[in-house]
């Protein structure tokens, strides 16, 4: 069974903080990894797709880095706003015979107190 | 672009009745697929396509049929409902259908309750 964690679970801010939080997935036969951003009451929207070890993605204040050999990527965000408030989810890429099949990972639940 | 497409938006069904589920991307991508939202578990996937004509299992297919008939559309069907079936569900659409890893643009969900 393949697993795909992240943590924390959820996590509280306060506004203006910086923080951080981690995405664990199988490190060999790596392909890609995808990081999603999902407000309450909408649909998940990529933020990154990651490719190659060593990766750092940047958008705006959100930034996140990859490392294949030893199965983690991270997601950091840069002086919490509330809009950031959402779950993050990761997303591992198993290639698939013609196709590619992605495993999610539960999401961290980010709060950011004003 | 309306982007990916779904309806109904909230259903509630009886055990045992059928029903289906309507997805549509007018992008022109090759790869759709299923997933279902629960508590604590993140998206599972159901079932996913790589074109027309195509289709294959995800994680969690019992229970779950699809067709794809034509690249823009991907409904999933209920045989016969269970109230394990009730959850959220989400159509996803992506250029990739193999060697390319491309993001996945998510449709708006479906909130299905068994009962």
């Amino acid at each position: 069974i393949l697993n795909v964690e992240q943590s924390p679970q959820s996590l509280h801010v306060q506004e203006g903080d910086s923080t951080n939080f981690t995405c664990s997935f199988p490190s060999s036969n790596f392909y890609a990894l995808h990081w999603y951003r999902w407000e309450t009451a909408k649909s998940p929207e990529a933020l990154f797709v990651m490719t190659l070890n060593g990766d750092e993605k940047k958008k705006g204040r959100i930034s996140a880095t990859l490392n294949t050999k030893e199965g983690y990527s991270y997601l950091y965000i840069k002086g919490s706003q509330p809009e950031d408030s959402a779950t993050y989810l990761c997303a591992f890429i198993i290639p698939y015979s013609s196709a590619s099949k992605i495993i999610f990972g539960s999401g961290t639940r980010l709060s950011i107190r004003p | 672009n309306a982007g990916v497409t779904q309806t109904p938006k909230f259903q509630v069904l009886k055990t045992g009745q059928s029903m289906t589920l309507q997805c549509a991307q007018d992008m022109n991508h090759e790869y759709m697929s299923w997933y279902r939202q629960d508590p604590g578990m993140g998206l599972r996937l159901i079932h996913y396509s790589v074109g027309a004509g195509i289709t294959d299992q995800g994680e969690v297919p019992n229970g779950y049929n699809v067709s794809r008939s034509t690249t823009e559309d991907f409904p999933l069907r209920l045989l016969s409902a269970a109230p394990s079936q009730t959850s959220v569900y989400f159509c996803a659409s992506s250029e990739s259908s193999g060697h390319t890893s491309y993001e996945q643009y998510f449709g708006p969900g479906t909130r299905l309750t068994v009962t």
